[in-house]
């Protein structure tokens, strides 16, 4: 089945603590893309990747790190998540951003 | 600066009415509009790109320049039409703004 999956779906930690969460897509495609989803502001691109090797910011990158080592795969890395970084993150996978953005399930992270 | 506004964010109609989901932009290129729909319990999915003009679960968008916006349209809402929905901007670049949502609320 092809689809975008994350991982952990849940998780609860505390300040200063390093995470990574994962995503991973199983469609081949080139753009990968990390949002986060907050209440009154909608979906804030945090990261965004055109191929391998190849990333940039998207509005609001403070605070974290991508990578994409492998077409399929784009961990997005806190070194040092914060309570305002609690939120609920969404990957997304496309041909490019002009065609279908493929969601992943979500991500609820919880920073105390 | 570029931006994507949708002015309400909740939206109740009675089932049989039409319903116009609300979307400007502000962007000063040629821009590329989506909307797309997260139902209860499901993942986030496209509903419709401006640029294929099709009507999809009997919606529309048409793109407005001169008004800068980019509304969904459908005549007569169903109850399975309740869902959170996002008018979203590509503006070229790889990059994507959302708007900030507006759930859609079908009574029966």
């Amino acid at each position: 089945e092809a689809q975008v999956t994350q991982n952990p779906r849940y998780l609860i930690t505390v300040t200063g603590k390093k995470l990574t969460v994962t995503c991973s897509q199983n469609m081949n495609h080139e753009y990968m893309s990390w949002y986060r989803q907050d209440p009154g502001l909608g979906l804030r691109q945090i990261y965004y990747s055109m191929n391998v090797e190849v990333t940039d910011k998207g509005d609001v990158p403070e605070g974290y790190k991508v990578s994409r080592k492998e077409k399929r795969n784009f961990p997005l890395i806190l070194e040092s998540p914060s309570p305002n970084q609690t939120s609920l993150y969404f990957c997304a996978s496309g041909w490019d951003s002009s065609y279908e953005q493929y969601f992943g399930p979500g991500t609820r992270l919880t920073v105390t | 600066a570029q931006r994507v506004t949708q002015p309400e964010k909740l939206l109740s109609v009675f089932k049989g009415a039409p319903v116009e989901l609300k979307c400007n932009y502000s962007y000063s290129g040629s821009p590329e509009l989506f909307w797309y729909v997260q139902y209860s319990r499901q993942r986030l999915q496209l509903l419709l790109r401006h640029i294929s003009r099709e009507s999809i679960k009997g919606f529309t968008a048409d793109l407005n320049k001169g008004e800068t916006s980019f509304h969904l349209k459908k005549p007569f809402a169903q109850e399975e039409d309740s869902a959170m929905y996002y008018c979203a901007l590509n503006t070229g670049g790889f990059k994507t703004i959302f708007g900030a949502g507006t759930r859609l609320f079908v009574k029966a």
